[in-house]
């Protein structure tokens, strides 16, 4: 099971650009990165999810490096309504993917006025 | 569409009472999850399901039992109620599709042990 490393919380202002970045050195060849968003009071919501290299969606871009050893997420010109907590969870997909959804502390961003 | 939905949203418990927390999915999704979050806490994994039929344990099992008699549903129960219990819990679905697991979460269940 890849354990996940993340900063524990991160400040940006509206407009910014926001790179949260997942630290994960024990990845597996059959893992695949998922990055989830919770604000306060609802359940997690899904952003992205990659295997290697980009992924980009409507909401933001995922990097994942040659060795997929981290990974970072990238929103884009952030908003007050951006603000929440931010997930990355490593796991093999296939099988026993059930064991494997586990999330960690998170990330939580504040973006100021 | 509905998604998932949890029920009850909010209860309150007295220690030792015993209850049951329904979560239904109506996505055909062959995961199920339980989680419980406590106040300013990361999601914890207390049991999941990768089919009808069948569950496993996850994170935190200790004092939850849970139940897949149906695809759509997934029951989590608390037989003798404890405050360390209070919490937030989540039910969650998802495929198993590689590269394409999304899950999707309910709305979340406010339980509070007195």
């Amino acid at each position: 099971l890849a354990k996940t490393t993340q900063p524990i919380s991160m400040d940006s202002y509206e407009g910014q650009e926001v790179n949260i970045t997942c630290s994960h050195n024990n990845i597996a060849t059959n893992d695949y990165i998922t990055w989830y968003q919770q604000f306060p009071s609802q359940g997690p919501r899904f952003i992205i999810q990659g295997y290697k290299t980009k992924v980009t969606n409507e909401v933001a871009s995922l990097f994942i490096p040659a060795d997929r050893k981290s990974s970072t997420l990238s929103l884009p010109r952030v908003s007050l309504s951006d603000t929440a907590v931010y997930y990355c969870l490593v796991g093999d997909v296939r099988g026993n993917y059930g064991q494997n959804f586990v999330f960690g502390p998170g990330t939580r961003l504040s973006v100021l006025p | 569409n509905a998604g998932v939905t949890q029920t009850p949203k909010f209860r309150v418990l007295k220690t030792g009472q015993s209850m049951t927390l329904l979560c239904a999915q109506d996505m055909n999704h062959e995961y199920m999850y339980w989680y419980r979050q406590d106040p300013g806490m990361g999601l914890r994994l207390i049991h999941y399901s990768v089919g009808e039929g069948t569950t496993a344990k996850g994170e935190v099992p200790d004092g939850y039992n849970v139940s897949r008699l149906k695809k759509q549903n997934f029951l989590l129960g608390l037989e003798s109620a404890a405050p360390s219990q209070t919490s937030v819990y989540f039910c969650a679905s998802s495929t198993w599709t590689a590269g394409d697991t999304e899950a999707f979460f309910g709305q979340g269940t406010r339980l509070t042990v007195v």
